[in-house]
């Protein structure tokens, strides 16, 4: 079954220094794979998702992610932490079952940017 | 302006109480979601529904109730069943069948009194 799996439940780096969250997945095929953003008591947004085109999926303010299948990975990066990207972040993957399909969340990591 | 209402942004419960939180969308989206959100356990599904007239229970379904009348319209009534009912609720909307991206409601804190 497809699960998803955020390494690291909170990442702290400094204002301008590059951003690493990190999460692994699995699945028995090809997944399709999201990044959400979620800034306190606020919905999720979209940054970026994979669905088999490009492995280097660009997403919105500066954030990427990578499908290594070899390593079962999708980490998002980030050149240039800026405060505002101070938020939590899930990793979705998307399954399919017998017609029905989900959404399978993944934990959280929550990113603190320092001054 | 295309999107997901939630509404109230907070709801308080009384003991043997039934609540219900709303979900409207204007996306014209076919499949809409709930989830709800506890501290360090990411979103767990509550029901889903995929079309108008049907939906399907998610991982967490017991003492939560829901209906789709109405394509636009995705209401969730926590049940006095619900013992454990303090967490922040979202609910969501996509099309329907593909790994299409979900847009998500600002969310609904839901608090017992």
């Amino acid at each position: 079954a497809q699960s998803v799996t955020q390494l690291d439940s909170h990442v702290s780096v400094s204002e301008g220094t590059p951003v690493l969250l990190r999460c692994n997945y699995s699945s028995s095929y090809s997944p399709s794979l999201f990044w959400y953003v979620q800034h306190p008591n606020k919905g999720l947004q979209l940054l970026l998702k994979y669905t088999s085109a490009a492995t280097l999926v660009k997403g919105i303010n500066g954030f990427e992610a990578e499908f290594k299948k070899s390593e079962t990975s999708f980490h998002l990066t980030k050149p240039s932490a800026h405060m505002s990207d101070a938020a939590e972040y899930f990793c979705v993957v998307f399954r399919t079952t017998s017609g029905t399909y989900k959404y399978i969340f993944g934990t959280g990591t929550r990113l603190k940017v320092l001054a | 302006d295309g999107g997901i209402t939630q509404s109230p942004k907070y709801l308080f419960r009384k003991e043997g109480q039934n609540v219900t939180l709303s979900c409207e969308q204007n996306l014209n989206h076919d499949a809409m979601y709930w989830y709800r959100q506890d501290p360090g356990q990411g979103l767990r599904l509550i029901y889903y529904s995929q079309i108008v007239n049907d939906f399907q229970k998610g991982d967490i379904a017991e003492g939560y109730s829901v209906s789709r009348e109405k394509k636009e319209s995705f209401p969730l009534t926590v049940t006095s069943a619900q013992k454990n009912p303090t967490a922040f609720y979202l609910c969501a909307s996509s099309i329907s069948g593909y790994p299409e991206t979900q847009y998500f409601g600002p969310g609904t804190r839901l608090l017992v009194l």
